[in-house]
């Protein structure tokens, strides 16, 4: 099992729905970050939260906003999604932010499968 | 071979056999590599990492071989299993960069 946990694991939503998507880990780890997945494709990332504040947005739509209330948890907020944002959200964890020269590998939750209709 | 469109590359084993998968990297100054297994249905799973100052590390059943010369990582799975049936990730990073991640290959495990 792993240590990173994601709810809920299934979603379906309409496209004037508004919902979020939960993480919780309790390894300590002080980065957290948002990726998503097609089919057959490999994890895109979205969001990192370094210490609890976010370092890294790779030109997300507004339509996701991240949230870390902690440093245990991390949320996406989704409004007035499209179709083509089905996918695998997966929320992962490192002991060590990207942007430090020590390195540490991240641990993925299993995700939330989100379809938009 | 690449993947091309949806089609991912595909190895297929017989059980107890050992498994070879391979990973072209693309920048010569990433400094750290990560394999990841993902079952369907799952996040991907942490396997096995290596620094660049190492050419090889072993865990239980992997062997992580990077030969920097020519870009290349592999993962060695000894005595193949039909539980290891996944698509396995090869992810580097680069200095300060996030970590990129392969296109990934499906290991298909016949008993």
């Amino acid at each position: 099992d792993t240590e990173v946990t994601q709810t809920p694991k299934h979603l379906v939503m309409g496209m004037t729905n508004k919902k979020s998507l939960k993480c919780e880990q309790h390894m300590g780890h002080r980065a957290m970050y948002w990726y998503k997945q097609k089919a057959k494709k490999p994890p895109e990332l979205m969001f990192v939260y370094s210490y609890e504040k976010l370092s890294i947005n790779e030109s997300v739509p507004s339509r996701f906003s991240p949230e870390c209330p902690n440093s245990s948890l991390l949320n996406l907020h989704l409004h007035a999604l499209q179709p083509e944002d089905s996918a695998l959200y997966l929320c992962a964890s490192s002991q060590v932010p990207p942007g430090r020269v020590e390195r540490s590998p991240l641990h993925f939750g299993n995700g939330t499968r989100l379809t938009v209709t | 071979g690449e993947s091309v469109g949806l089609h991912l590359p595909t190895l297929s084993v017989q059980e107890g056999d050992n498994s070879i998968i391979n990973c072209a990297y693309s920048n010569s100054a990433s400094d750290y590599f990560i394999w990841y297994k993902q079952e369907s249905g799952k996040g991907p799973q942490f396997i096995i990492d290596i620094r660049s100052n190492m050419d090889k590390r072993q865990g239980q059943r992997v062997t992580v071989l990077l030969n920097k010369t020519v870009k290349h990582l592999s993962l060695q799975i000894a005595a193949t299993q039909p539980g290891d049936s996944a698509v396995y990730f090869c992810a580097e990073k680069t200095g300060f960069q996030k970590l990129v991640f392969g296109t990934g290959t499906r290991l298909l495990v016949s008993p």
